[in-house]
């Protein structure tokens, strides 16, 4: 398997433009994750999905940010409008079936190589 | 609400030193802890996997011991080599409710 692929690996973009960042999970793990890395804030959790479905988007910041998981196979994160502040290292991770019903896997989370976003 | 702290900040040693990562998490009530690496400008890998009814992992010159009452986890590199120089950051799973990652400890390995 190639791993968790995640494009584009960089985005230059102009404030008020809309951003969607694309993730394909490892083939057979049914959560995925997306995840903001700064220097300020580290890494911290949007919004994950079990089977397609969010289980939590509390860490998604505001409305601008959505992210939908149309099919197993696929996600997206989209900002619109982008600002500034928004600029960061948006990484996916997805994991394997298991642990709580309704709940994230238990099992290991494997990372993308993340996408470098830059709002100008 | 679920902190993860890590010490310390950054460590630099000699190559071939034994070394200790410590992570604390400040509710015991976690599903899983995992530890991973990241070399600059890269991605996350996974490193270890401890589940909560588990003490510790170990892969290859890794070890990494779970004390949930505590709150704490420590990551045992031996016999420490420049390869290893990078990012140590663990994550705690809160029974799917959300993930929490530390801040992270940096790793210098000199030759």
């Amino acid at each position: 398997d190639a791993g968790v692929i995640q494009s584009p690996r960089h985005e230059v973009t102009e404030m008020g433009q809309e951003v969607t960042l694309r993730c394909k999970p490892i083939s057979g793990h049914n959560s995925l994750f997306w995840y903001r890395q700064t220097m300020m804030r580290g890494l911290e959790l949007l919004i994950y999905f079990n089977n397609n479905v969010p289980i939590d988007d509390s860490g998604m910041p505001e409305d601008r940010f959505s992210a939908k998981m149309p099919n197993a196979s696929f996600s997206t994160l989209k900002i619109q409008p982008s600002e500034p502040r928004d600029s960061a290292v948006y990484f996916c991770a997805s994991s394997s079936p298991g642990g709580n019903s309704g709940g994230a896997s238990y099992n290991e989370q494997f990372f993308g190589p993340g996408t470098r976003l830059t709002v100008l | 609400k679920q902190e993860v702290t890590q010490i310390p900040a950054a460590l630099s040693v000699p190559e071939g030193e034994n070394l200790v990562l410590n992570c604390s998490f400040t509710d015991s009530a976690i599903y899983n802890l995992q530890w991973f690496r990241q070399d600059p400008g890269k991605g996350l890998t996974s490193l270890l996997l401890i589940q909560s009814s588990q003490r510790e992992q170990t892969s290859g010159r890794l070890n990494a011991s779970l004390d949930k009452s505590s709150g704490r986890s420590t990551l045992y590199i031996a016999a420490s080599q420049p390869g290893d120089s990078a990012t140590y950051l663990c994550a705690v799973d809160n029974y799917g409710q959300n993930f929490v990652f530390g801040p992270g400890t940096r790793l210098s390995v000199l030759p």
